[in-house]
């Protein structure tokens, strides 16, 4: 079974640009959440896409934003680029079994200039 | 809010045991989490408890005490492979809380 799709796996931005990432899960895993990983914050969560469906946001300003298709591929954009945006933009997805286990993909690295 | 305090270095020879501990302040939450990841990769899950007590998965065990909000995951037999960090996450299934990290070397 592939693993957690993402990309692209680097890309480099100015600021004021803005930046699309894809990740395609596991199949048949309808759960899609993203990660921002920086080395000062470490690992946040960002948001949550379930059958299309945002369940659940994290503490991110809404130049943030996400979506997800009905074959449960994910996308997230972020506006008007910071500088600190710089980071790993880690996608995982979830089987629904309650077991505790999310599935990342190999991130997104995005840097900002 | 939810946060987790973890060491941030830890540095063994090759067959020692390292034990990572992780204390967390939360509301509430489904359980603890473990995952390594290597050098900026994909974390890739280690280990889950749900419930109090000590759950062995191979050559790794993870134990959780909710009433001390602690946790901890133990290596044994360490390898060079084990060499990355180790991030302690606490939520519900699909949204976690990490710890900072844990950085583990291993020296031959």
């Amino acid at each position: 079974k592939a693993g957690v799709t993402q990309t692209p796996r680097y890309l480099i931005k100015t600021r004021g640009q803005q930046v699309t990432l894809s990740c395609s899960p596991i199949s048949g895993h309808r759960s899609v959440s993203w990660y921002q990983q920086t080395p000062g914050q470490g690992l946040q969560f960002l948001f949550e896409y379930f059958s299309e469906t945002q369940r659940n946001k994290g503490n991110f300003p809404g130049r943030f934003s996400g979506r997800q298709f009905s074959n449960s591929r994910s996308e997230m954009n972020v506006s008007t680029l910071e500088l600190g945006d710089s980071a790993l933009y880690l996608c995982a997805s979830y089987d629904g079994t309650g077991d505790g286990e999310l599935f990342f993909g190999e991130g997104s690295r995005l840097t900002v200039l | 809010g939810q946060s987790l305090e973890q060491p941030s270095e830890v540095t063994a020879v090759e067959g020692a045991i390292v034990q990572i501990n992780c204390t967390y302040q939360t509301s509430g939450f489904y359980g603890l989490s473990w995952y390594q990841q290597h050098d900026g990769g994909a974390p890739t899950f280690l280990s889950y408890n749900a419930l109090d007590g000590l759950e062995e998965t191979g050559r790794f065990s993870s134990f959780l005490s909710r009433s001390d909000s602690y946790g901890y995951l133990l290596l044994q037999e360490l390898q060079m492979k084990d060499s990355a960090s180790y991030f302690c996450a606490v939520g519900n299934d699909y949204k976690l809380s990490f710890g900072a990290g844990t950085t583990v070397t291993v020296r031959a």
